[in-house]
């Protein structure tokens, strides 16, 4: 089935420790990007990659790296985990960066991760 | 700055239809996304619009005036399903998306 695997599905992980969510698509799609929803608050960007070996950062991506080794896997790790970082964390992709339509983002089932 | 509000939450009859709005300042403005989040899943795509005017799509229809810097989601023929998150989310010149906090749905028998 064509889309996007996030793991794991939810952690419970203690402070100081570091942490990776695994995302990976199978729509050969070349951007992906990190999110993180909290409560109250839109969908805030992490970091995005637009192709394979290429990342950026988005508006909030203190405390966490990815890298894009290849276009299915877009993983993102937190170094050392905060309390702050709580939250449901979404993986997305995009076919391309042209404004009519193929901007629309498929998401993957999210990871819920509550740091303590 | 670039910003994005929507109302909090709303309720709704079977059956009836609904408004959701959204107001938003983005520069360099690329478009509006409306998306449907059910309550512990992901947001899946509904609408975009990027010219004025009333997009419809069977029971849903989003509409666009770039003017005024609104936008509105139209959800016709309520259905108990239809009860989730509405997210209002604008395109900037860098085609990064603005995220509004969404709109929950409640829709009543």
């Amino acid at each position: 089935i064509a889309g996007i695997t996030q793991a794991p599905t939810s952690q419970i992980l203690a402070a100081g420790r570091r942490m990776t969510l695994r995302c990976t698509q199978d729509m050969r799609h070349n951007a992906m990007y990190w999110y993180r929803q909290d409560l109250g608050l839109g969908l805030r960007l992490i970091h995005y990659s637009n192709t394979a070996g290429t990342t950026g950062k988005g508006e909030v991506p203190d405390g966490y790296s990815v890298s894009r080794a290849n276009t299915d896997d877009f993983p993102l790790t937190l170094a050392s985990a905060v309390p702050s970082q709580t939250s449901v964390y979404f993986c997305a992709s995009s076919g391309g960066g042209s404004p009519s339509g193929a901007n629309v983002l498929t998401f993957g089932a999210g990871s819920r991760l509550t740091v303590l | 700055g670039q910003n994005i509000d929507q109302p909090t939450e709303m309720t709704a009859t079977e059956g009836a239809i609904v408004q959701i709005n959204c107001t938003y300042q983005t520069s360099g403005f690329n478009g509006l996304f409306w998306y449907q989040q059910h309550a512990g899943e992901a947001p899946t795509f509904l609408s975009y619009n990027v010219l004025d005017g009333l997009e419809e799509k069977g029971r849903f229809s989003s509409f666009l005036s770039r003017s005024k810097g609104y936008s509105y989601l139209l959800l016709k023929e309520l259905q108990m399903k239809d009860s989730a998150s509405y997210l209002c989310a604008s395109m900037d010149s860098n085609y990064q998306l603005i995220w509004g906090a969404g709109t929950k749905l409640i829709i009543k028998p």
